[in-house]
């Protein structure tokens, strides 16, 4: 079976603009969670969904978003980048909220300039 | 939000050596997972643990839930090159949901 897929794998964007990344669950998965990795540190939470609903926000400003669709994929985007903004974006998929047990895929590395 | 000490920050040891690193918090989780991220890579989970004083294997790495819930401990037997990598824990805050949060990582070298 294949494991959790995200896209683009790299992209370089300006100041500014704005950015959209995406993710594939794992078959049978329900819930997604966004991460942010910033070099040097651990992965960051910034959004759990579940069934299409948010059900978890980290501390992250309005400039990031997130969505579920109903065949469970999920976009993240970020408005407005700033150079800060430079991480490796993790997805990971879980089967429901209440199973711990969560699966990453490889990221997608944004770099701001 | 809460944070998560681990330690070592990082280690270089002889293939075949045991491996021991922990993880601390100020505040109780209730779950804890060990992570392993190598290069380029998004992490892997290796064990996790819901129950204090839980103690649980697999394969050579052996992983314990503190008793008091503030801490983890992973524990990596007769390590080999492949071991190579970061190694994150994540807890989950009680009040939380299902967000969990990672600590800095240990980095590990394993010498031939």
């Amino acid at each position: 079976d294949a494991g959790v897929t995200q896209s683009p794998t790299h992209l370089i964007k300006t100041r500014g603009q704005h950015v959209t990344l995406r993710c594939s669950p794992i078959s049978g998965h329900k819930s997604v969670s966004w991460y942010q990795q910033v070099l040097g540190q651990g992965p960051q939470f910034i959004f759990q969904y579940y069934e299409k609903e948010e059900r978890g926000r980290g501390n992250f400003p309005d400039r990031f978003s997130a969505r579920q669709f109903p065949n469970y994929s999920s976009e993240l985007n970020v408005n407005a980048l700033l150079l800060g903004d430079s991480a490796l974006y993790l997805c990971a998929s879980s089967f429901q909220t209440d199973t711990y047990e969560q699966y990453f895929g490889p990221g997608t590395r944004l770099t701001v300039t | 939000g809460q944070q998560l000490n681990q330690s070592p920050q990082s280690m270089f040891i002889q293939e075949g050596e045991d491996v021991s690193m922990n993880c601390t918090s100020s505040s109780i989780f209730n779950t804890w997972l060990w992570y392993k991220q190598e290069p380029g890579e998004g992490p892997v989970l290796l064990i996790a643990l819901y129950k204090a004083g839980e103690l649980t294997s697999n394969g050579r790495l052996t992983a314990q839930f503190g008793i008091t819930r503030k801490d983890s401990f992973l524990n990596i037997s007769a390590s080999i090159p492949s071991d190579v990598g970061i190694y994150f824990c994540a807890g989950q805050e009680m009040k939380y949901g299902q967000n969990f949060v990672f600590g800095p990582g240990t980095r590990l070298s394993v010498l031939p």
